[in-house]
C-alpha cells in the first residue's frame, strides 16, 4: 500500500481480555517497529523486527506483549490479559532497512482503551 | 542511556511569525541522528527534518530549520512564516549509531504548537 496502515484505528477493551493489533507496512520494507504512546508522552520502542524475525524485543514492558510478523510483512502485536495502564497509541512504523537513511513511514496508529 | 527533554510543553505563535522550539538530550555517543517529527490530530508522525550529528552545518527544510549545537547538546527548531496547518504536537528524536542495528528512536515528550490567525 501506499503508506503503513494499522487496523483497528480504535480498540475499547475489557480488562483481562485479550487484543490483537495489527500493522501492515509499505510493500518492499524489511524492518518495522512497535512504539507505544501514553497519553501526554512520547512513543516509547517495543519491539524491531528486521524480516520474519524480533531483532530486538528490549522494549516490551512484559510477558504479556508478544509480537509476529510470520511473513516478513504484516506484524501483530498481541497484549494478554489487558490492563487498565495498558491504554495507549500503539504506533507502527516501516522503513526499507533499520536505518535512519531510508527514513521510517509511520502509521495513524491504534488508540487502545482498556476499561 | 539517552534521553531526550523537551522543556516547552505548549507554545503559541501568530500567524507568518517565527517560532522556535527547544530540544536538549544527553548521550555519550559522538555519532547519532537528531530528527524532529509532528503528530497532528491524525495520530501519524510526519518527518519534518533531520540532522547528522557529524554535519556542523544545520539542516534546512523550507520553512523549517534548526540550530544545532552539538556541544551543548542542543537542537532546537525554528518555523518560520508560521502557517495554521503547522498546529500540532511536536516532537524531538535521537538515535544513535551504536548497540546494534535497531536504530530504534528516543523521543522526547513533545510540545504542542498553536498557530493564532
Amino acid at each position: 500500500g501506499a503508506g503503513v496502515s494499522q487496523t483497528p484505528s480504535n480498540k475499547v477493551t475489557e480488562k483481562g481480555k485479550y487484543v490483537e493489533l495489527r500493522c501492515d507496512p509499505i510493500s518492499g520494507h524489511t524492518a518495522l517497529y512497535w512504539y507505544r504512546q501514553s497519553l501526554g508522552q512520547g512513543p516509547e520502542f517495543l519491539i524491531y523486527f528486521q524480516g520474519t524475525g524480533a531483532a530486538d524485543d528490549s522494549g516490551l514492558p512484559n510477558d504479556r506483549f508478544f509480537a509476529v510478523r510470520p511473513e516478513g510483512s504484516v506484524s501483530t502485536l498481541k497484549i494478554q490479559r489487558t490492563e487498565r495502564g495498558d491504554s495507549a497509541v500503539y504506533l507502527c512504523a516501516s522503513s526499507f532497512s533499520a536505518g535512519w537513511y531510508y527514513g521510517y513511514t509511520f502509521g495513524s496508529g491504534t488508540r487502545l482503551t482498556v476499561v | 542511556a539517552q534521553t531526550v527533554t523537551q522543556s516547552q510543553p505548549e507554545m503559541s505563535v501568530q500567524e507568518a511569525e517565527t517560532v522556535t522550539l527547544s530540544c536538549t538530550y544527553d548521550t555519550s555517543e559522538s555519532d547519532y541522528y537528531l530528527f524532529w517529527y509532528k503528530q497532528p490530530p491524525s495520530r501519524q508522525m510526519i518527518l519534518v527534518i533531520r540532522q547528522e550529528a557529524y554535519k556542523q552545518q544545520n539542516a534546512t527544510e523550507n520553512r523549517f530549520s534548526v540550530n544545532f549545537q552539538k556541544a551543548a547538546k542542543s537542537f532546537s527548531l525554528k518555523i518560520s512564516d508560521s502557517q495554521l496547518g503547522d498546529a500540532a504536537m511536536y516532537f524531538c528524536a535521537y538515535q544513535g549509531t551504536y548497540g546494534g542495528a535497531t536504530n530504534k528512536l528516543i523521543f522526547g515528550t513533545g510540545t504542542l504548537l498553536a498557530v493564532q490567525p
